[in-house]
């Protein structure tokens, strides 16, 4: 698979639940970061997490990394419908030198029905 | 809260001739970038820009795309003889410091182009 992986490829839930997303890469990172994309708009940041942290908390929203396995997960508690939308991991590569570029995954299209 | 602003939302153009897709940054970021994505896949870097030059671009970036800062506030990207193929939505973003020191970027709603 190709840098930034995310899966699943799509989640539908209940108003109230909890979805978790799942993002793999290939190359070691720098940092990975989440997005929010909602129909037709563009990339909201979520949330950054560095190379040597493990978890992250902002709000609902909680991010861990795991760098030996090279992934990530976002947990979403207590969703609502408002949270609708695609989530995109990307990463910084930890290569390169001085690089600014983000490698954006596929996306989870996340639904929660009201 | 500041955003990057970009305009026109959507832009359709006659494959061979030139667009100009224009962004305003944040006022006080200082790294810019352009991003684009293909209807169904995934967002691609183009192009990353600071202190009035180019630092990073992708294989996409081709002679046929320039960039430009043509005043303290906006941000363009020009695609010179379009093709089909540049049919996208173009995200421009911008950050206050570098990425790698852990600065996120933040992205404007993108401006849908389409080439007839």
């Amino acid at each position: 698979s190709q840098q930034g992986e995310e899966d699943p490829q799509a989640l539908s839930i209940q108003e109230g639940e909890n979805a978790t997303m799942n993002c793999s890469y290939k190359t070691s990172i720098n940092n990975l970061q989440w997005y929010r994309q909602n129909s037709g708009r563009g990339l909201v940041h979520l949330i950054l997490i560095r190379s040597n942290e493990r978890e992250k908390h902002s709000g609902r929203l909680r991010v861990t990394l795991d760098t030996s396995k090279k992934s990530s997960s976002l947990l979403i508690t207590a969703s609502r419908a408002a949270d609708t939308a695609s989530y995109f991991c990307a990463t910084l590569s930890a290569y390169g030198g001085a690089t600014n570029k983000l490698i954006f995954g596929t996306g989870t299209l996340l639904a929660v029905q009201p | 809260e500041p955003e990057v602003t970009q305009t026109p939302s959507h832009q359709v153009t006659q494959m061979g001739q030139e667009v100009i897709l224009r962004c305003v940054p944040i006022s006080n970021h200082l790294y810019f970038y352009w991003y684009r994505q293909i209807l169904g896949q995934k967002v691609e870097f183009l192009v990353s820009f600071y202190n009035n030059e180019i630092s990073e671009k992708s294989e996409i970036f081709d002679d046929q795309f320039s960039v430009e800062r043509p005043d303290g506030s906006n941000f363009t990207l020009k695609i010179r003889s379009t093709k089909l193929e540049d049919s996208a939505m173009y995200f421009c973003a911008s950050s206050v410091g570098v990425s790698g020191g852990n600065q996120p970027q933040h992205f404007g709603d993108g401006t849908r182009l389409s080439i007839l």
